[in-house]
């Protein structure tokens, strides 16, 4: 079974501080992806990676950034949280060759 | 920006009751999606259906697609209470990167 993995499923940080949300996949895929879900506004894709060191911007990217440095490895990082950053986020990820993605559990993460 | 809207935005049935949803997108795709997220978990992949099918059954679930219309609908037969959840359209107008509807709550009473 594909598994995707976000390491922390709840997180409460400060304004201001700097947040990574950690997600590893273990089915060697290439596409990797990191969105927010938030109440009314369904799912919005922030950023998404085709490969190693690549990186692209989804649509609401302001406030975030990504890294990816191995491909089972994929990074959100919020340089400076603010409150507005208190959402649910879900990483994802898929094959080229498949038109499935898979998403991890989820992480809630609290800006206060 | 939001290219799938799933119609209606909360359903509540009772358990052997169908349950009907619609979604409605905006420009050509190549195939639709329909997941489904119980509450506080992550999505998961339903079913598939793609732009020159226009219906599709998996087990007590029906997909149909009209491409002229721009819209699908999943129906759920014989509902149970476990399929209590949120259910979302994907469409991959861009590709590979799916891009998600607002999605429909489900409540089935047993």
């Amino acid at each position: 079974d594909v598994k995707v993995t976000q390491s922390s499923r709840y997180l409460v940080k400060r304004t201001g501080e700097k947040v990574f949300l950690e997600c590893v996949q273990d089915m060697d895929h290439e596409n990797m992806f990191w969105y927010r879900q938030d109440p009314g506004l369904g799912l919005r894709l922030i950023y998404f990676s085709y490969d190693v060191k690549m990186k692209e911007k989804g649509d609401i990217p302001e406030g975030y950034s990504v890294s990816r440095e191995k491909k089972e490895r994929f990074s959100l990082i919020l340089e400076s949280a603010s409150t507005n950053q208190t959402s649910m986020y879900l990483c994802a990820s898929s094959s080229p060759a498949a038109d499935t993605i898979y998403f991890g559990e989820g992480s809630w993460l609290t800006v206060v | 920006s939001q290219q799938g809207e799933e119609d209606p935005q909360a359903l509540s049935i009772q358990e052997g009751e169908n349950a009907t949803m619609n979604c409605s997108y905006k420009t050509s795709i190549n195939n639709l999606q329909w997941y489904r997220q119980n509450s506080g978990r992550g999505l998961v992949h339903l079913i598939l259906i793609r732009s020159n099918e226009r219906e599709k059954h998996s087990g007590r679930l029906r997909v149909t697609l009209d491409t002229s219309k721009k819209s699908s609908s999943l129906l759920i037969t014989a509902s149970r209470a476990a399929d209590t959840a949120s259910y979302f359209c994907a469409t991959d107008f861009r590709a590979d990167k799916l891009i998600f509807g607002t999605g429909t709550r489900l409540q089935v009473f047993p």
